[in-house]
């Protein structure tokens, strides 16, 4: 299996700037997690899917985030506008249904200048 | 509000040392405990704890659970360079809704040859 894909790697943009960003989770996993992770604040989930269905979405910070999942294989998380705190990895996972395991993308990088 | 807190926060030790990593948590709903190990790309899983007291070994790896007191512990036997990573706790906590991940800020540990 390919695992988690994940698109762009590396994003460098201006403030201001519409940043999407795209997953592609495993075949067959029922579920799909995005999450930030920066220095200061760790490892953060930001929204969770579960049969492309979003389940709990308070871990985004405001509203210039927003995610979809229009189909089983396809995610994205979209910023807009940009700001430079927003600078950080962002990783996508996906597991199966109840199951405890994740399977992370290679994440995406992020600058925002 | 789920809590999970990692310590000790960063660790430099020779090759051949033994380090023990600890995790503490305050969730509601506890489902599993899981270890991750994060070098320079996505977090790769090492163990998932459901119950108390049994030992979850891989190599010279080895985890365990504590559910009354509400920890767990990691250990590396004869460490190795390639050891060197940050090691993240996380619990699965959650209801009938759905379960989810929340992660300490983990532990950065470096082996020194």
């Amino acid at each position: 299996d390919a695992g988690v894909i994940q698109s762009p790697r590396h994003e460098v943009t201006e403030m201001g700037q519409e940043v999407t960003l795209r997953c592609k989770p495993i075949s067959g996993h029922n579920s799909l997690f995005w999450y930030r992770q920066t220095m200061m604040r760790g490892l953060e989930l930001l929204i969770y899917f579960n049969n492309n269905v979003p389940i709990d979405d308070s871990g985004m910070p405001e509203d210039r985030f927003s995610a979809k999942m229009p189909n089983a294989s396809f995610s994205t998380l979209k910023i807009q506008p940009s700001e430079p705190r927003d600078s950080a990895v962002y990783f996508c996972a996906s597991s199966k249904s109840w199951g405890g395991e994740l399977f992370f993308g290679e994440g995406s990088r992020l600058t925002v200048l | 509000e789920d809590k999970v807190v990692q310590s000790p926060l960063s660790l430099v030790v020779h090759e051949g040392d033994t380090v023990t990593l600890n995790c503490s948590y305050e969730v509601t709903n506890f489902r599993s405990l899981l270890w991750y190990k994060q070098e320079k790309k996505a977090p790769t899983f090492l163990f998932m704890l459901t119950s108390s007291g049994i030992e979850k070994k891989s190599g010279r790896l080895s985890s365990i659970l504590d559910k009354k007191e509400l920890f767990s512990i990691l250990n590396i036997t004869a460490t190795q360079t390639g050891d060197s990573a940050i090691y993240l706790c996380a619990v699965e906590a959650g209801n009938n809704a759905g379960n989810m991940l929340t992660f300490g800020g983990g532990t950065r540990l470096m082996v020194k040859p």
